[in-house]
């Protein structure tokens, strides 16, 4: 049973405009959520994070939200670029482990 | 910019060879893990360490194992690769930040058995 889920597996986009991808999770427990970028070949990188006290986490062009009453969080990457190209991937994790639980990834692509 | 260096990048093996993954990291961070993932599926979790000597099972069962005997180091061995074991493998390491763990990546060792 999948505790971390992104529907969406491609997402395109214009250049300039707004990406968003989104993630639903089953466990109420999880308390932290972090979102990770993966180029092919390379391992994925982190890129912002939000505790459950929160309901948004911004750093420069990237936005968290988080909505727990409908166990859902999306990111926004406003304006979008060519070289956010990449794949996406969710994650959660409850505070008394260290081990996250990801999804399967959302693949976005932005054209000019 | 977490500084976390993973060896080889790429491998072809024969079935029945042995082979170890090296991970080192530079941050001085006492948590340690190694993820696998298949193509277009999500990454699970074979072994973490939360320190020297420290190492435990994760989620998703691995014939390999794992060793941790210095604090910067923490590779995986497979003693007798077989196809199945064909994957990509994820060295991670954490620091705790903002609230929670955040998980650093290194590059990822492609291991493709034949």
């Amino acid at each position: 049973d999948q505790q971390v889920k992104q529907n969406s597996p491609s997402l395109s986009v214009q250049e300039g405009r707004i990406s968003i991808l989104n993630c639903d999770y089953t466990n109420s427990m999880f308390d932290y959520f972090l979102w990770y970028k993966k180029y092919p070949a390379e391992g994925p990188t982190f890129l912002i994070s939000i505790s459950s006290i929160k309901d948004k986490n911004e750093d420069g062009r990237f936005t968290v939200f988080l909505n727990k009453s409908a166990k859902h969080l999306s990111l926004h990457i406003v304006p979008s670029q060519p070289g956010d190209s990449a794949v996406y991937f969710c994650a959660a994790k409850w505070s008394n482990t260290d081990k996250l639980i990801f999804g399967t990834g959302t693949r976005l692509q932005v054209f000019p | 910019e977490a500084d976390i260096y993973q060896t080889p990048r790429y491998l072809v093996i024969g079935t029945g060879k042995k082979i170890t993954l090296e991970c080192s990291q530079t941050m001085g961070h006492d948590k340690m893990y190694w993820y696998q993932q298949d193509p277009g599926m999500e990454l699970h979790l074979i072994h973490y360490s939360y320190g020297v000597n420290s190492t435990e099972k994760g989620d998703l069962s691995s014939e390999s194992t794992v060793s941790r005997i210095r604090t910067e180091h923490f590779p995986l061995t497979l003693e007798s690769a077989r196809p199945s074991h064909t994957s990509q493998y994820l060295c991670a390491s954490s620091e705790l930040r903002f609230g929670g763990n955040t998980i650093y990546f290194g590059e990822g060792s492609w291991l493709t058995v034949v």
